[in-house]
């Protein structure tokens, strides 16, 4: 079936930095990805997707990038601030559903 | 604009209890899904409806539970009885349409305690 994993469980990153979330995922026939960010005692909240006609969609401070040969995807945060902690989930859409990858947490630094 | 409304925020409640979790999705979404998330499996999808009909239950675990979607502003999700392996945060989440590019948007779930 479908699985969408991520390389790291944790990422510790010094406020003001840039982060880097990877994910893989299996369902190469997938044409939709988003990440998702769910803070403490919160449902997940939509960051951005893309499609897979393209390799690099930006939003404000975050920039998702869809490599489909290899089947991966990531998140990149700049300028890292404190309200970025949280748990991260790649998401990818398949029988008209989500796969969602098991979460990678951020922590930020002050 | 007002997002996904779950209600209660919070339940606990002993075991062979009757559970139901509420969920009124965003207004002009035609698709509705409940999910369990614990932290051995993650997220989970439970069941989701199209058009309030129920599309696919597969992920409904047990017969204890049942979901219904009577019309576009309103699901249940029931748990009956409830057990203590039930405990989890239960989240709904609604988008314009499945399987057609479009994200889902959740509410902030129901964080359910069985003792």
């Amino acid at each position: 079936g479908e699985s969408v994993g991520l390389h790291l469980p944790t990422l510790s990153v010094q406020e003001g930095d840039n982060s880097i979330i990877n994910c893989a995922y299996s369902n190469s026939a997938s044409d939709y990805f988003i990440w998702y960010k769910q803070e403490s005692g919160k449902g997940p909240q939509f960051i951005i997707d893309i499609r897979s006609n393209m390799d690099k969609r930006q939003g404000q401070r975050v920039t998702v990038l869809l490599n489909k040969t290899v089947k991966h995807l990531s998140l990149q945060i700049a300028a890292t601030q404190p309200g970025d902690s949280a748990v991260y989930f790649c998401a990818q859409e398949g029988n008209n559903r989500l796969a969602f990858g098991k979460g990678n947490q951020v922590v930020v630094i002050p | 604009d007002a997002g996904v409304i779950q209600s209660p925020r919070h339940e606990v409640t002993e075991m062979g209890q009757e559970v139901t979790l509420r969920c009124k999705p965003i207004s002009g979404h035609n698709s509705l899904f409940w999910y369990r998330q614990t932290m051995m499996r993650g997220l989970e999808l439970l069941i989701y409806f199209n058009n309030n009909v129920p599309i696919d239950d597969s992920g409904m675990p047990e017969d204890r539970f049942s979901a219904k979607m009577p019309n576009a502003s309103f699901s249940t999700l029931k748990i009956q009885p409830s057990e203590p392996r039930d405990s989890a945060v239960y989240f709904c989440a609604s988008s314009l349409a499945s399987g057609t590019g479009q994200p889902q948007h959740f509410g902030d779930g129901t964080r359910l305690s069985i003792l």
